[in-house]
C-alpha cells in the first residue's frame, strides 16, 4: 500500500498570502487529521475530516479550515499568513474507528516571511 | 486546552544501556493512549496503541505501561542501540478522535 502523501513539500509565502495544502491518506483510510509543529511545541491537532465532514476541531484561528473530497483526500488552507504560521505541516490518516493508530505523511515545511 | 507532560524532555545514553521516559495525561475523558517514534527526516510511525487501564505492550526491545487512573504511561527500552536514537511522543487520546501530543522525549543513544 502507498503511504500517505503531502504535497507541496516545501513552501515559502509571504505575510498576507494564502496557502493551500494537500494530503492523500493510504487507500480505504477515511480519516484525515492536520497537525502543526513549531519549534518547541508538540504536535498541535488542528482538524479531524471523515467521509466530507470536520469531525474534530481544534483551537486555531478561523484562518486554519479544510476540506475533504469523497476520495478521502484533504485539503488544509490558511488565509492572511502571519509569521507564527510558519511551521511542519503534518496530516495523517487512519481507519475510520476512533483512536486508531495515525499513519503519518513526510509533512509540509512552510515559511512565511 | 489539555495538558499531556512527557519527561524528560531529552535524554542520552549509552549504548546497552536501558532506559524509560514518563507521558502524564488527564485522567478523565480517556480513550486511548498512543507511542510514536519519530527519527530525523522521517515521519512519525506509531509504536503502542493502548486502551486499557494496566495495559502492558511490547515490541522488541521496546515495552509500554498504561495507568489511566493516575494518568500516566511509561515507555521502556532495553538495551538501548544507536537506531533507537529518535524523539518518542506520546499522545492523548478523548472521546472524538481528538489527539493530545505531548512535545516529546529526544533520545540520543551514544555508540
Amino acid at each position: 500500500k502507498a503511504g500517505v502523501t503531502q504535497t507541496p513539500r516545501y513552501l515559502i509565502k509571504t505575510r498576507g498570502q494564502q496557502v493551500t495544502l494537500s494530503c492523500s491518506p493510504i487507500s480505504g483510510h477515511r480519516s484525515v487529521s492536520w497537525y502543526q509543529q513549531t519549534p518547541g511545541q508538540g504536535l498541535q491537532f488542528l482538524f479531524e475530516y471523515f467521509s466530507e465532514t470536520q469531525r474534530n476541531k481544534g483551537n486555531f484561528p478561523g484562518r486554519f479550515s479544510g476540506r475533504q473530497f469523497s476520495n478521502s483526500r484533504s485539503e488544509m488552507n490558511v488565509s492572511t499568513l502571519e509569521l507564527g504560521d510558519s511551521a511542519l505541516y503534518l496530516c495523517a490518516s487512519s481507519s475510520s474507528g476512533q483512536g486508531y493508530e495515525q499513519f503519518f505523511g513526510p509533512g509540509t515545511r512552510l515559511t512565511v516571511l | 486546552i489539555l495538558n499531556v507532560e512527557q519527561s524528560p524532555q531529552s535524554l542520552h545514553v549509552q549504548e546497552g544501556d536501558s532506559t524509560n521516559f514518563t507521558c502524564s495525561f488527564p485522567s478523565s475523558n480517556f480513550y486511548a493512549l498512543h507511542w510514536y517514534r519519530w527519527e530525523t527526516a522521517k515521519s512519525p510511525e506509531a509504536l503502542f496503541v493502548m486502551t486499557l487501564n494496566g495495559d502492558e505492550k511490547k515490541k522488541g526491545r521496546i515495552s509500554a505501561t498504561l495507568n489511566t487512573k493516575e494518568g500516566y504511561s511509561y515507555l521502556y527500552i532495553k538495551g538501548s542501540q544507536p537506531e533507537d536514537s529518535a524523539t518518542y511522543l506520546c499522545a492523548f487520546i478523548i472521546d472524538g478522535n481528538q489527539f493530545y501530543f505531548g512535545t516529546g522525549t529526544s533520545l540520543t543513544v551514544i555508540p
